[in-house]
C-alpha cells in the first residue's frame, strides 16, 4: 500500500542550527502538508502546499520556516535557526486530487533541540 | 475559531467490551471529520472519514457517526481487543478538501486482556 515516508526518524540538533526534514508523499498526490505535535499537546497545522506554492500557513509558520518541493518526489521543511520550542514531532501528509479531503500521514520526524 | 474536544483523555476497558469514543467541535460548518489512530511514538493512521453530508461510516469493527448540528462525532469500537490500545484522535476540516485539519487532543485507550 502506498505510504508517506519521512526522514530522519529522529534528529537532535543544537539551538540555532538549521534543520531540514524530508518527506516523500504518495506518488500521485498533489497536495502536501506539514503538521507538528509538541509532546503532550495537540497536533497543529503548519503549512499546506499545492502547485509549487504555499496554499495556507499558520501563525506558527513564521520566517524561520520554509517548504520546498525540490524535485518530483520530495517535499521538505526547513527550519533556519532552531529554537528549544521547535522540539516536536513533525508530520508530513499528502492527499490526492479527489475531493474527499482524506489525508495520509507519515510516521513523523522527531526533532530535539538542545 | 474551531475547537475540538475529546473527553475523557484516557480510557481503560476489559477485552471484549463495546465502547464509544466522543469528539465535539464548536463550529458546525465543517467539510469533513476524520478519525485517526496513533500508536506511541508513531504517525497517524486514518481510520474513517465522514463527509459533512454523511451520518456515519463503517470499517470492520469501527463505526463513526457525525451529528453536525450538535457538533458531535462518536467512534464506536465493537468487541475491543488489546491490539486496539492506542490514542484515537478526531480532526475536522473547515471549508473544503484542502482545508487544514483541527485536531482534538485524543483519547488514549487501553484494552486489558
Amino acid at each position: 500500500e502506498p505510504e508517506v515516508t519521512q526522514t530522519p526518524s529522529h534528529q537532535v540538533t543544537q539551538m540555532g542550527q538549521e534543520v531540514i526534514l524530508r518527506c516523500v508523499p504518495i506518488s500521485n498526490h498533489l497536495y502536501f502538508y506539514w503538521y507538528r505535535q509538541i509532546l503532550g499537546q495537540k497536533v497543529e497545522f503548519l503549512v499546506s502546499f499545492y502547485n509549487n506554492e504555499i496554499s495556507e500557513k499558520s501563525e506558527i509558520f513564521d520566517d524561520q520556516f520554509s517548504v520546498e518541493r525540490p524535485d518530483g518526489s520530495n517535499f521538505t521543511l526547513k527550519i533556519r535557526s532552531t529554537k528549544l520550542e521547535d522540539s516536536a514531532m513533525y508530520f508530513c501528509a499528502s492527499r490526492g486530487d479527489e475531493n474527499t479531503g482524506e489525508l495520509f500521514f507519515g510516521e513523523g520526524s522527531r526533532l530535539t533541540v538542545l | 475559531k474551531q475547537e475540538v474536544t475529546q473527553i475523557p483523555a484516557a480510557l481503560s476497558v476489559p477485552e471484549g467490551e463495546n465502547l464509544v469514543l466522543n469528539c465535539s467541535f464548536t463550529d458546525s460548518a465543517i467539510y469533513n471529520l476524520q478519525w485517526f489512530r496513533q500508536d506511541p511514538g508513531k504517525g497517524l493512521t486514518s481510520l474513517l472519514l465522514i463527509q459533512s453530508s454523511q451520518r456515519e461510516q463503517t470499517s470492520g469493527r469501527l463505526n463513526a457517526s457525525l451529528d453536525k448540528s450538535s457538533g458531535r462525532s462518536t467512534l464506536y469500537i465493537a468487541a475491543s481487543q488489546p491490539g486496539d490500545s492506542a490514542t484515537y484522535l478526531c480532526a475536522v476540516a473547515a471549508w473544503g478538501a484542502n482545508s487544514k485539519l483541527t485536531f482534538g487532543k485524543g483519547i488514549t485507550l487501553s484494552v486489558r486482556p
